[in-house]
């Protein structure tokens, strides 16, 4: 079965800071993986997706995912945050082997200090 | 884009009673439509994914006469929560798959049970 790890649940930066969310699924053949974001009393929002070709992609708002397969990862990143990337972000796979269903991690809240 | 309209946002009812939450994609065909549950502060959780013209499909754990799924249509697929009790308060998402844009989800219908 699919599953997905997001390993920072609460993380806290200042403005301008790197940010850098991991997230590890566990499937064994081909994915479709999603970053998606929940800004405080919002419903989820698409930030990037990745379905297939060049590894690092590119979503809105500055984002940026890289897919590494032989580590079965999805990190998220922006070089440089701003206050209101203060949010909940849920990275989420799906398999066509798994009729897919997507699959969400846990979460990650992100409050960024002004 | 792909819109799906969720309806109602908020409600609030007896215990006892039962409750349909509807969604519509507005400008697609959704032959397949998942129903997540959010718990506060945690992720979403895959309930159900229903099919249009067919019976859908319960992840495990979820009482599938409690929580009646139909897809009655290409575009409107209703989750109903029947003798709702308090412990079913929570957030209920639905989403459908589109090819432009992944996976579009609705605004989430938070119910509470009283």
């Amino acid at each position: 079965a699919q599953s997905v790890s997001q390993h920072n649940h609460h993380v806290i930066l200042s403005e301008a800071a790197s940010l850098e969310l991991g997230c590890n699924y566990s499937y064994g053949g081909t994915v479709n993986l999603f970053w998606y974001v929940q800004y405080p009393g919002q419903h989820l929002q698409l930030l990037l997706k990745y379905f297939s070709g060049d590894p690092l992609v590119k979503g809105i708002k500055g984002f940026e995912a890289e897919f590494i397969k032989s580590k079965f990862s999805f990190n998220l990143r922006k070089p440089s945050v701003q206050w209101s990337d203060t949010a909940e972000y849920f990275c989420a796979v799906n398999a066509p082997g798994g009729g897919f269903k997507t699959i969400f991690g846990a979460g990650t809240r992100l409050f960024v200090k002004a | 884009g792909a819109v799906v309209s969720q309806h109602p946002s908020r409600v609030i009812c007896k215990s006892g009673t039962s409750v349909k939450i509807e969604c519509r994609s507005l400008d697609f065909q959704a032959t397949t439509m998942f129903w997540y549950r959010q718990f506060p502060k945690q992720s979403l959780m895959l309930m159900a994914t229903s099919n249009e013209g067919s019976k859908a499909t319960y992840e495990q754990g979820v009482e599938k006469d409690k929580f009646l799924i139909n897809h009655a249509s290409l575009t409107l697929s209703t989750l109903t929560v029947t003798s709702a009790h308090p412990e079913d308060s929570s957030f209920y998402i639905c989403s459908a798959p589109d090819t432009n844009y992944g996976y579009t989800f609705g605004s989430g219908t938070r119910l509470t049970v009283v």
